[in-house]
Order: C-alpha cells, then sequence, then structure tokens
C-alpha cells in the first residue's frame, strides 16, 4: 500500500472553477513537497511545507499542511488551461531517508 | 538555477539490450536519484547515491544497475531491458542534507522496450 495516497487519482474541472487535492500520510510527516509534472516531462517543485499549520501560496495555488491528520491540500483558485498537468506530493515520513512520493492526481481543465 | 539533465527524451530498444541512462547536474549536488514512474503508481525509487561511487537501493533495484565516476554524473543501467522496464525514468538531485529535502528534476526518459 501507498504510504502516501493522493485523491482524488483524476480530476476534470471547468475552467475558472476552484478545486482541492490531498495528499495523506500512514506515518508522521516531516516535509512536504509539492511538484507539478506537465505530460510526458519531469517535475517542477512548486511548494514546501515544513510545519504543522503552515500555508503557502504562489499565483492561485495555496497548498496547507495539517500535521494532526498527516495530511496536506493543495488548492487552485479560478482555475485555467495552464494548471493542467500531474500534481504529486513527496513527504518525508517517519522511518525513511528519503522522499516519498504519491501516486499523482492527473487534472484536466475543460475550456 | 539548478539544471539536470537526461540523455535522451525518448528511447526504443529492444528485448535483451544494454541500456545506459544518463543525468548530469551541475549545482554540484551530492545526492542523486533515479526513479520509474508508471500510472497509478507514483514515482518508485530505483536507486540513490549521496556521494561519488556510492549507491544504494531504492525501493525496486531489481534488474537494474547504477554508476556514480563524476559527481555531477549518475548513470542508470539496465543490464538486459524486459518489457517490464517500459517506463518514464526520472532522475533527480539534490544537495547533502541540511534541512530541506527538496529535489530537482530532469525532464525524464520515456523508455520503450519492445
Amino acid at each position: 500500500s501507498q504510504e502516501l495516497e493522493q485523491s482524488p487519482q483524476s480530476l476534470i474541472v471547468q475552467e475558472g472553477k476552484n478545486l482541492t487535492i490531498n495528499c495523506t500520510s500512514s506515518k508522521t510527516l516531516y516535509g512536504l513537497y509539492w511538484y507539478k509534472q506537465k505530460y510526458g516531462e519531469g517535475l517542477i517543485f512548486l511548494m514546501m511545507l515544513q510545519k504543522g499549520g503552515e500555508e503557502k501560496s504562489h499565483e492561485k495555488i495555496t497548498a496547507k499542511l495539517d500535521e494532526k491528520k498527516q495530511q496536506s491540500s493543495l488548492h487552485i483558485t479560478a482555475s485555467q488551461p495552464s494548471h493542467a498537468g500531474i500534481y504529486l506530493c513527496g513527504a518525508r515520513i517517519q522511518g525513511a531517508q528519503k522522499l516519498v512520493f504519491g501516486q499523482g492526481t492527473r487534472l484536466t481543465i475543460n475550456p | 538555477d539548478v539544471k539536470v539533465t537526461q540523455s535522451s527524451r525518448y528511447l526504443v530498444k529492444r528485448t535483451g539490450e544494454k541500456v545506459f541512462l544518463e543525468c548530469v547536474q551541475d549545482m554540484d549536488h551530492e545526492n542523486m536519484f533515479w526513479y520509474r514512474q508508471d500510472p497509478g503508481l507514483g514515482l518508485r525509487l530505483i536507486y540513490f547515491s549521496y556521494d561519488v561511487k556510492m549507491k544504494e537501493k531504492g525501493d525496486i533495484p531489481e534488474g537494474y544497475s547504477v554508476s556514480r565516476e563524476k559527481k555531477e554524473r549518475f548513470s542508470l543501467i539496465l543490464e538486459s531491458a524486459s518489457t517490464n522496464q517500459t517506463s518514464m525514468y526520472l532522475c533527480a538531485s539534490r544537495a547533502r542534507a541540511g534541512g530541506t529535502y527538496e529535489q530537482y528534476f530532469g525532464p525524464g526518459t520515456r523508455l520503450t522496450v519492445t
């Protein structure tokens, strides 16, 4: 089973709508990283969250870390076609010396 | 800006061939990683290296080997390619742990084994 679970695995939204992607760990989180991947390309770093309750924003993308729930959420406001792609969360978790990754969320934005 | 480059974007090889995937980073990072990415499975770590000539097995090392002769270069080797190794291969690097585990990724190599 995945140590990091992302939901949903796939998401189709109308342009202009808001959306949320979740990343939940089965173990204690020591740092949470969000990446975006355009189809067939490498990963682009978006944000890093390290403290419980931390919230960061970049343009219309906001990420929060809920330490108690061992969960992070990525929220996109007023989605645009440029937001389309695969979003992956990576995390340092208890007992791991490396990052583990979720399975990814494929986001499609319909015009 | 950190730059991680991979030798090929697309590669098609035959079953049984020996395959070399090259990764180069220009930020003097100590740590380098090879992942494969498959639909529904996310990124899975194959091997990583924390210094020149040092390597450690990741989660799925079977059928792969690596080489790190120079700090900037980390090679992934498929000794005898098989069809189940058809995948997207991603290389990453990061500085030695100092509070952040942020990794920088290359553009990926999509390998097809026929």
